[in-house]
């Protein structure tokens, strides 16, 4: 079993609809970021978080410590939030390191 | 703020070429520099990780006469792939992190990649 677990693998919205894509984990975690990788594979860093909630425009991050889990949310979805979504965790044994999710591709049609 | 430069963006060469690719942090100084391989569709895998004026540390089964990192600068690491042959076609992305605080994670900011093609 993978210590961070991403789910949905695959998803596709309408333009418009609310997204959410969940991350969880089994170890314990200094922080966890929410990277965003496009279709050239470039990786915009979208989050860091390691208690609560935080939003930057229509996304929307939270995390919760005690169940282990984090989600990202996008509000209003549009075809160019079309990418590649992965969580990815900084255990709290080792602060260089990432252990990533396997990713959730989104598709948003118009 | 937080950019990192990747270059190239994509190489194609023959067999026995040795490739370098390119890291810098533009508007931060990275202590720490890692470099990543990606295989279609499946996760980043961590090759080694520098911090600046150090030797890279590898991770296992990373061959390092084969993959050559160089962290002269706190702005600059190069990853050197030495006589390259198809199986090392990938994609290879760097990240980059300021300091070196225990107590407060800094995060690492990715480059754009490098795709690499051995013919």
């Amino acid at each position: 079993k993978n210590e961070v677990e991403q789910s949905p693998q695959n998803l596709t919205a309408q333009e418009g609809e609310f997204i959410t894509i969940n991350c969880s984990y089994s170890v314990g975690i200094s922080a966890l970021h929410w990277l965003q990788q496009h279709p050239g594979g470039g990786i915009v860093s979208l989050f860091m978080l390691s208690s609560g909630k935080k939003k930057h425009g229509r996304l929307i991050a939270t995390i919760n410590i005690q169940e282990k889990h984090s989600s990202l949310h996008i509000t209003a979805s549009h075809p160019r939030d079309s990418a590649v979504y992965i969580c990815a965790a900084i255990p709290s044994y080792n602060t260089d390191k990432l252990i990533f999710g396997t990713g959730t591709r989104l598709q948003v049609f118009p | 703020g937080a950019v990192v430069s990747q270059h190239p963006s994509r190489v194609i060469c023959k067999s026995g070429t040795s490739v370098k690719i390119e890291c810098r942090s533009l508007d931060f100084q990275a202590t720490t520099m890692f470099w990543y391989r990606q295989f279609p569709k499946q996760s980043l895998m961590l090759m080694a990780t520098s911090n600046e004026g150090s030797k890279a540390t590898y991770e296992q089964g990373v061959e390092k006469d084969k993959f050559l990192i160089n962290h002269a600068s706190l702005t600059l690491s190069t990853l050197t792939v030495t006589s390259a042959h198809p199986e090392d076609s990938s994609f290879y992305i760097c990240s980059a992190r300021a300091g070196r605080a225990i107590e407060t994670y800094q995060p690492q900011h990715f480059g754009d990649g490098t795709r690499l093609s051995i013919l």
